[in-house]
């Protein structure tokens, strides 16, 4: 079992909807989330982070944290065609051994449609 | 805003070549990640420095070698390429993680390199 696992996909959106992107992790010493976006043959983007149990919201992005369920997730609000791209959730472990080191789930390709 | 550079974009080399890659981070970032992404792959972490020392140790070949020099710039040496090592290779930066959490980090955009 990967220690980060993202719901699978491919998942598809009608332009204008909400995206719902899901991810769990199993060390609960894990500390720091964070959202990449990827298009096919570019570099991971940071899109957002969050380090505390809740919702953090920016623009049309909301992350959730529960931090007791180990589960962290990504709301796309107002879906666009160019947000068509793999998401991928990275888990740190803040410091200390594993310094700054982040492990990626495998990616959920989604897909908004006109 | 200035962003991680990576040189060079491209890569082709033989098996059993030795290459080079070289990442400079971003201004005032003294944290650099190595990266190495597979096709469908997510991307598998290689080894970290900061401040000019190694700080983490992924799933890196003895083959490779990395180090951080004094102007924070990076370079990943990997020698006896292998077919299997071809792949997109990221580097980030970071400002220092601190104990608790993480910095965030940003990435470059990739060396791609091709053993043939």
């Amino acid at each position: 079992q990967k220690e980060v696992e993202q719901n699978s996909g491919p998942l598809s959106v009608p332009e204008g909807a909400i995206a719902s992107l899901n991810c769990t992790y199993s060390d609960r010493g894990s500390q720091s989330f964070f959202w990449y976006r990827q298009y096919s043959g570019k570099s991971p983007e940071l899109i957002m982070f969050i380090y505390s149990n809740g919702d953090k919201e920016d623009g049309r992005f909301t992350a959730q944290l529960n931090k007791a369920s180990q589960y962290v997730s990504l709301l796309i609000r107002d879906s666009q065609p160019s947000d068509s791209a793999t998401y991928l959730c990275a888990v740190g472990f803040g410091g200390g051994t594993s310094y700054g080191k982040l492990t990626f789930g495998q990616g959920t390709i989604l897909t908004v449609h006109p | 805003a200035a962003g991680v550079i990576q040189s060079p974009r491209h890569l082709i080399k033989e098996k059993r070549e030795t290459a080079t890659l070289k990442c400079y981070p971003i201004p005032r970032h003294d944290t650099v990640y190595w990266y190495q992404q597979g096709p469908g792959q997510d991307p598998q972490f290689l080894i970290s420095f900061y401040e000019k020392m190694q700080s983490d140790k992924g799933s890196i070949p003895d083959r490779f070698s990395a180090q951080q020099f004094s102007d924070y710039h990076s370079e990943l040496n990997m020698s006896s390429l292998e077919l299997g090592d071809s792949a997109l290779y990221f580097c980030a930066s970071s400002s220092s993680p601190l104990p608790g959490r993480d910095y965030e980090q940003y990435f470059g955009p990739g060396t791609r390199l091709t053993v043939t």
